[in-house]
C-alpha cells in the first residue's frame, strides 16, 4: 500500500526554467510533508517541509504548495540550476507517531540541463 | 558539527546469514531511525530508538532489530538474510521535540549497501 506516491520518475529541465515535482498521498492522517533531495553516494538531505495548516512554504528557490483537499503537494524550484539535478523525494508525517517515522514517496530524478 | 556516519558503506553477505551496521548520530542529536531503501524505491521507516529504547517500528519482522548506546550511536542487526533485504540501509539521527510539529527534520548518513547472494 503505497500512502505516498511519485508518479513521474523522471522529470527534464532547462536551466532557468521552473521545475514542478509533484506528490500524491492517500493517509488523511499525514499532517507534516517534507521535501528531500539525494545525490548519488550521499544520504538524502532535507530540503523544505509544510504543515497542513498552511498551503505554501517558500524557501529561496524553492516553494511547496500543499492542496488538502486533492491529497496534492508540489515543490516549485525557480529559476532551476544544474546543481539542482538530484533525486527528491517527498514524505510525509503524522502527528503522534514516532517523530522518526516518515514515509517516503518513490522518488523523481530531475535533470537539469544547461 | 560532525554528521551522521555510517559503516561498512558496502558489503557482502550469503543468504542466512547474520549482519551489522553501524551508525554514529551527528553530534547533539538524541534520537536515530532506520530506514531502508530497494533499490528504485523510495526509503522505507524500519524502526526508532530513543533513550536506548525502539519506540516505533515499520513493517519489518523481528529478524530486525537494533541497539542504541548511551552515545547515541545505533546497530541494525539482521539475521537470517533473504535475498530481499539487498538494500541501501539509511541511519538518520534527529533531536527528539526539536522538529516541525510533529515531524523531526532527519539527518541521514550516505547509507550502508548491503547485497544478499
Amino acid at each position: 500500500d503505497q500512502q505516498v506516491k511519485q508518479n513521474s520518475p523522471s522529470l527534464s529541465v532547462q536551466e532557468g526554467r521552473i521545475s514542478i515535482l509533484n506528490c500524491d498521498y492517500t493517509n488523511s492522517m499525514f499532517d507534516y510533508f517534507l521535501w528531500y533531495k539525494k545525490y548519488p553516494a550521499e544520504g538524502p538531505t532535507f530540503l523544505i517541509s509544510i504543515s497542513s495548516i498552511k498551503d505554501k512554504n517558500e524557501d529561496g528557490r524553492f516553494t511547496v504548495f500543499l492542496n488538502k483537499s486533492a491529497k496534492h503537494l508540489s515543490l516549485h524550484i525557480v529559476p532551476s540550476q544544474p546543481g539542482d539535478s538530484a533525486v527528491y523525494f517527498c514524505a510525509a508525517s503524522a502527528s503522534g507517531t514516532s517523530y522518526g517515522k516518515l514515509t517516503f514517496g518513490q522518488g523523481t530524478i530531475l535533470t537539469v540541463h544547461p | 558539527e560532525t554528521g551522521v556516519t555510517q559503516s561498512p558503506t558496502h558489503l557482502i553477505k550469503t543468504r542466512g546469514q547474520q549482519v551489522t551496521l553501524r551508525c554514529s548520530s551527528q553530534s547533539g542529536h538524541n534520537t536515530v531511525s532506520w530506514y531502508q531503501q530497494a533499490l528504485g524505491q523510495g526509503p522505507q521507516f524500519i524502526f526508532q530508538y530513543y533513550r536506548e529504547e525502539e519506540n516505533g517500528r515499520g513493517n519489518f519482522p523481528p529478524r530486525f532489530s537494533g541497539l542504541q548506546f548511551p552515545n547515541y550511536s545505533s546497530e541494525l542487526n539482521v539475521n537470517a538474510l533473504e535475498l530481499d533485504d539487498s538494500a541501501l540501509y539509511l541511519c538518520a539521527s534527529s533531536l527528539e521535540g526539536h522538529g516541525i510539529g510533529g515531524a523531526n527534520v532527519l539527518t541521514f548518513g550516505a547509507g550502508s549497501r548491503l547485497t544478499v547472494l
